[in-house]
């Protein structure tokens, strides 16, 4: 069965601590790998997208990677404004298996960085 | 260019009446998904319209339903609504590939 699972489900942080959230996966086959930022109320933004494992896609002090298990996002020296739940989400391959192509969501990591 | 639009932004209704949330995608896309969000459940998918048509459908009850009209704007109903409805309801617009998420409707329903 196709899941998404992400780690931890908070974490919290020193203004300027680096570290890492994790999103595992299993999917019959990889379209696309999608991270969202969102913050309370609203709805999700757009992050990034990875294809393949060994893409990397950097932002600001946000960069993610991909291996063919699972993504991580790497926060660099992170700010206040960083708080918020980062979500991560998989789109499976229809030609792999009869899916319906929807992407497949984790259940997000809520990110609090204290100043 | 525009992002998404969700209106309204927020809404209050009681039980057993019914709703209609709008949805304008994104000039050129097609697609069109509505995800329901509440704190213990997280993202859930309702349904997804592609030109015009229901292409996907997630597992919620026959009180949810949308439609598309052909300039890809996109209506959700929910009839006689129960207290549990209560939620962030989030339009999603695809191109391509990247889903791109309106602000949300707050729905509470009391």
């Amino acid at each position: 069965e196709d899941q998404v699972t992400q780690s931890p489900e908070a974490l919290r942080l020193q203004e300027g601590e680096s570290s890492s959230l994790n999103c595992s996966y299993t999917v019959s086959g990889l379209r696309g790998l999608f991270w969202y930022r969102q913050d309370p109320g609203k709805g999700p933004e757009f992050l990034f997208t990875l294809y393949s494992a060994g893409e990397e896609k950097e932002k600001e002090r946000l960069k993610a990677t991909l291996t063919k298990k699972e993504s991580f996002l790497h926060i660099t020296a992170p700010k206040p404004e960083d708080s918020a739940t980062y979500l991560c989400a998989v789109r499976p391959n229809p030609e792999v298996r009869d899916s319906n192509y929807q992407l497949i969501w984790g259940a997000g990591t809520k990110l609090i960085i204290k100043p | 260019k525009a992002g998404v639009t969700q209106t309204p932004r927020y809404l209050i209704k009681t039980r057993g009446q019914q709703v209609t949330l709008s949805c304008s995608p994104i000039s050129g896309h097609r697609s069109v998904s509505w995800y329901q969000q509440t704190p213990g459940q997280g993202l859930q998918f309702l349904f997804e319209y592609f030109s015009e048509t229901q292409r996907n459908k997630g597992n919620f009850p026959g009180r949810f339903s949308g439609r598309q009209f052909s300039n890809s704007r996109s209506e959700m109903n929910v009839s006689t609504l129960e207290l549990g409805d209560s939620a962030l309801y989030l339009c999603a617009s695809r191109g391509v590939t990247e889903a791109f998420f309106g602000q949300g409707t707050r729905l509470t329903v009391v």
